[in-house]
């Protein structure tokens, strides 16, 4: 079954260290998105990217860093720069904006 | 510049009432408007989405919403509410990039 596969769901990490969460999808869409939730915020996006070997800041992007070196993965690094990393982590992919985004099962990122 | 509202971030309505959940946009160009429903530690699943033609639009679950451009507004309805219906919704607007902009969220609470 197509779909997007987060890993992994929970992710346990000490203060000061990077961190790398993975996002897989096989839907073959060209477009995929980092989101961050907190309680009471809403999704607020950290970054995008239409294509391969492209990508995009969104809203909160300072501590974070993405690659995009193939259409499949889409990964996210936490790094010590993040003030306040402990969050719930959604990726999301879509072909176009018009047929909606699909989300993976989320990864809850403690930091500690 | 795109945003969304969500009236009421908990809403608690009783089984077999209609549930209401309240969505407002702002858009300067027509917009592709989306709602999505999360369970507790998971992601989000789309519900149903308004791109273009018919403005009452039919999901999944029996939800249904309506998008009315003089109000600027996208409420989302069911008649009969079940108690697997709580959960969280988000509303969620997005015109000509590959960006879309979520609201906070309503929490549905369904009381027996």
């Amino acid at each position: 079954d197509g779909g997007i596969t987060q890993s992994p769901k929970y992710l346990f990490r000490k203060e000061g260290q990077n961190v790398t969460l993975s996002c897989e999808q096989n839907l073959n869409h060209d477009a995929m998105y980092w989101y961050r939730q907190d309680p009471g915020q809403g999704l607020r996006l950290i970054y995008y990217s239409q294509i391969v070997n492209d990508f995009q800041k969104g809203d909160i992007a300072e501590g974070y860093s993405v690659s995009r070196e193939k259409k499949e993965s889409f990964p996210l690094t936490v790094t010590s720069a993040q003030k306040n990393p402990t969050a719930f982590y959604l990726c999301a992919s879509s072909i176009e904006v018009a047929t909606a985004a699909f989300f993976g099962q989320g990864t809850r990122l403690t930091v500690v | 510049a795109q945003s969304v509202t969500q009236l009421g971030s908990h809403v608690s309505v009783s089984e077999g009432a209609l549930v209401l959940l309240r969505c407002n946009y702002s858009s300067s160009v027509p917009p592709y408007l989306f709602w999505y429903v999360q369970y507790p530690n998971q992601g989000l699943q789309l519900l149903l989405k308004y791109t273009t033609g018919a403005t009452l639009v039919k999901g999944i679950n029996g939800f249904e919403a309506e998008f009315k451009k003089s109000e600027t507004s996208f409420h989302l309805t069911k008649p009969s509410a079940h108690m697997s219906d709580a959960a969280e919704y988000f509303c969620a607007v997005s015109a000509s990039t590959y960006k879309y902009i979520f609201g906070t969220g309503t929490r549905l609470k369904v009381l027996a």
